[in-house]
């Protein structure tokens, strides 16, 4: 099975200020036929499911507000939120679906400085 | 929009057999996989498996041995079945929409999550 390990673990950031959520891949998830990565990001607040923020790494869900924003590839994958705002705080995952089974990140807690 | 919408057992005993089942609104079962996942405070987000239009299934191995996912294109309802829970299967259960025709895509969108608990 691929790992997504992502850190930090928990992150507090001011209102406004930039937040970054990293993901690293026990392997690539980079498809060398169709030069995609096989990565997507979720946002998950509480007693809520999941919700698509960004798939193929970098590419962002349709209605997503644009300050949410992915890179990387490979094996090295980031999730920036721009500029933040009280409604970001929530726990935030990476997905790998370059392989079955699919995995998940141990999720990233973005809190309110 | 498609939605899901989830329901089935919330209170188990252990050895006994856990069932959930998700329809869909808004669209059909056909074209796409559909997914279920689970999340529990130990292990986080777990796929569990999934099932296509056709009923084709794909499983996690490290529940493959316990784990039935079924469809009712009639219903345009899809299953899940785990067998012979134990404490550790205690989780929020979800449903998911996979991709279309192709097995390995994103999740969206997702049900609204079940909690089950499984207890002696």
């Amino acid at each position: 099975d691929i790992v997504m390990t992502q850190s930090p673990d928990s992150l507090a950031v001011s209102l406004g200020e930039r937040a970054t959520i990293n993901c690293k891949s026990s392997q690539s998830v980079l498809y060398s036929s169709n030069n995609k990565n096989y990565v997507a990001w979720y946002q998950q607040k509480p007693g809520q499911p999941p919700k698509l923020l960004i798939y193929w790494a970098s590419t962002r869900e349709s209605g997503v507000p644009d300050r949410f924003s992915g890179s990387g590839s490979g094996t090295d994958f980031t999730l920036t939120v721009s500029s933040l705002q009280a409604e970001d705080v929530a726990v935030y995952y990476c997905h790998q679906y370059y392989s079955s089974p699919n995995t998940f990140g141990q999720g990233t807690k973005l809190e309110i400085k | 929009q498609v939605q899901l919408q989830q329901w089935g057992t919330r209170l188990l005993k252990p050895s006994e057999t856990l069932s959930l089942t998700c329809a869909v609104f808004g669209g059909s079962l056909s074209d796409y996989y559909w997914s279920w996942i689970r999340q529990s405070p130990g292990k986080g987000l777990e796929w569990i498996g999934e099932i296509n239009h056709s009923g084709s299934t794909n499983y996690n191995p490290s529940l493959k041995t316990r784990v039935t996912i079924s469809l009712d294109t009639s219903r345009n309802q899809f299953s899940l079945k785990l067998y012979s829970v134990t404490a550790a299967d205690t989780a929020v259960y979800f449903c998911a929409r996979g991709g279309m025709w192709i097995q390995l895509n994103w999740f969206d969108p997702w049900g609204q999550g079940t909690l089950v608990t499984v207890s002696s």
